[in-house]
């Protein structure tokens, strides 16, 4: 079955531009969405078919797919923005969801 | 706007069933869309369980499928996860979340609820 890769953790110090990655085989063939989950929240959609942005979600968070590996950047980081982020695709043979392992989002 | 809220018992001894369920308000549940279960281990990322449309069908994660069983109640306008020959390594919080099937994604999510597996 389909596999993706993120970094259990990222670090960025507020105000600069955080990039969090999904690796998977072909991954740009497929439509990449992202969650954020903030501490005993439950996730939130913040990015889906690759780059488009729920309502509500700051113009700050944006999202790209090519090659092997899919980004969520967010820019102008903030305190708040300190989370955990999934991001979630189709599984190739059954289009099953199928989550990444998640990546730690620690704001310096 | 879409919410959604789980309920059942947060512990379930191990070899029993667990049961919860998702009540919808906002939106009814036969109208469209698809719903959805994920579950979440204690500082484990998400895993997702399965989805039910609208019209009753049913799909399941295959790790998961001998032992899972979606089910609409339109009249409640809730849908129902059971669980069964349940263990240790069930224990997680359960978010229930509607499923576009459009894209294969799910938004908005429910709060969650706790389900520990302990005798």
């Amino acid at each position: 079955s389909y596999e993706l890769t993120q970094p259990p953790s990222v670090s960025v110090a507020p105000g600069k531009t955080a990039r969090i990655t999904c690796g998977g085989n072909d991954i740009e063939d497929k439509s990449v969405h992202w969650y954020q989950q903030k501490p005993g929240q439950a996730p939130v959609l913040v990015i889906y078919y690759d780059s488009d942005r729920p309502s509500g979600i700051p113009e700050r968070f944006s999202g790209s797919n090519s090659g092997n590996t899919a980004t969520l950047t967010i820019s102008r980081v903030e305190a708040g923005d300190e989370a955990d982020y999934y991001c979630q695709v189709s599984d190739s043979s059954s289009d099953h969801p199928l989550f990444g392992g998640g990546t730690k989002l620690t704001v310096l | 706007q879409v919410q959604l809220q789980e309920s059942g018992p947060g512990l379930v001894k191990p070899s029993e069933t667990l049961s919860l369920t998702c009540a919808v308000s906002g939106y009814s549940i036969s109208s469209g869309y698809s719903w959805g279960w994920i579950r979440q281990p204690p500082g484990k990322g998400l895993e997702w369980i399965g989805n039910i449309y609208h019209s009753g069908r049913t799909y399941y994660n295959p790790s998961l499928q001998r032992r899972v069983t979606l089910s609409l109640d339109t009249s409640k306008n809730e849908f129902s996860l059971k669980l069964n020959s349940v263990t240790a390594a069930d224990t997680a919080l359960y978010y229930c979340a509607r499923h576009i099937l459009t894209g294969n994604w799910f938004d908005p999510w429910g709060q969650g609820t706790l389900v520990t597996v302990s005798s």
